[in-house]
């Protein structure tokens, strides 16, 4: 079955520390994204790709980085820089041209600042 | 960029009707999605308005008029697993850039 896959689904970070989320999928999909979801706040846009070796900075980029070295991939950053990374964190994917369902979203990946 | 707006909250009783309303500022307009999303899960999608009028769709239903800026998701029939986080979102075109922008979500409550 197609689908998207984000690894690991509770991560926690130290102080200082870099840590990646993953974010896979076989859906054929030419278009990424990362999206920051806090408390009582809509999604908002971290980085996107809509081609390979191609991505684009969203509305929240600063502390955070990304890659898309293959279709298939497109894992995420979280850097020192980042001072309030705790949060839950949501990988997407579509066709470039759009489509009438929007988004495939994976399962999610809460992060944590201990 | 859009301006998307929703309630926060809404509380309704099981087997009733709930209506939660959207609205949105958008240049390049190319959809309004909305999805479902139960807490500490990935939003699911429920519809989707491209032209004027109502999409029915089971239980669901939902409404845009464009030149309001405006859309409804219609939740009949409510049930406890209705209880979760709706998303507004909004598909703007711009130089072959199909990215959505969401709604802070509304968040129903069904009680017995």
């Amino acid at each position: 079955d197609g689908g998207i896959t984000q690894s690991p689904k509770y991560l926690f970070r130290k102080e200082g520390q870099n840590v990646t989320l993953s974010c896979e999928q076989n859906l054929n999909h030419d278009a990424m994204y990362w999206y920051r979801q806090d408390p009582g706040q809509g999604l908002r846009l971290i980085y996107y790709s809509q081609i390979v070796n191609d991505f684009q900075k969203g509305d929240i980029a600063e502390g955070y980085s990304v890659s898309r070295e293959k279709k298939e991939s497109f894992p995420l950053t979280v850097t020192s820089a980042q001072k309030n990374p705790t949060a839950f964190y949501l990988c997407a994917s579509s066709l470039r041209a759009g489509n009438n369902y929007g988004y495939t979203f994976g399962s999610g990946t809460r992060l944590t600042v201990v | 960029g859009q301006n998307i707006d929703q309630p926060t909250e809404m509380t309704a009783t099981e087997g009733a009707i709930v209506q939660i309303n959207c609205t949105y500022q958008t240049s390049g307009f190319n959809g309004l999605f909305w999805y479902q999303q139960h807490a500490g899960e990935a939003p699911t999608f429920l519809s989707y308005n491209v032209l004027d009028g109502l999409e029915e769709k089971g239980r669901f239903s939902s409404f845009l008029s464009r030149s309001k800026g405006y859309s409804y998701l219609l939740l009949k029939e409510l049930q406890m697993k209705d209880s979760a986080s709706y998303l507004c979102a909004v598909r703007d075109r711009k130089s072959n850039d199909y990215k959505l922008s969401f709604g802070a979500g509304t968040t129903v409550t069904v009680r017995a």
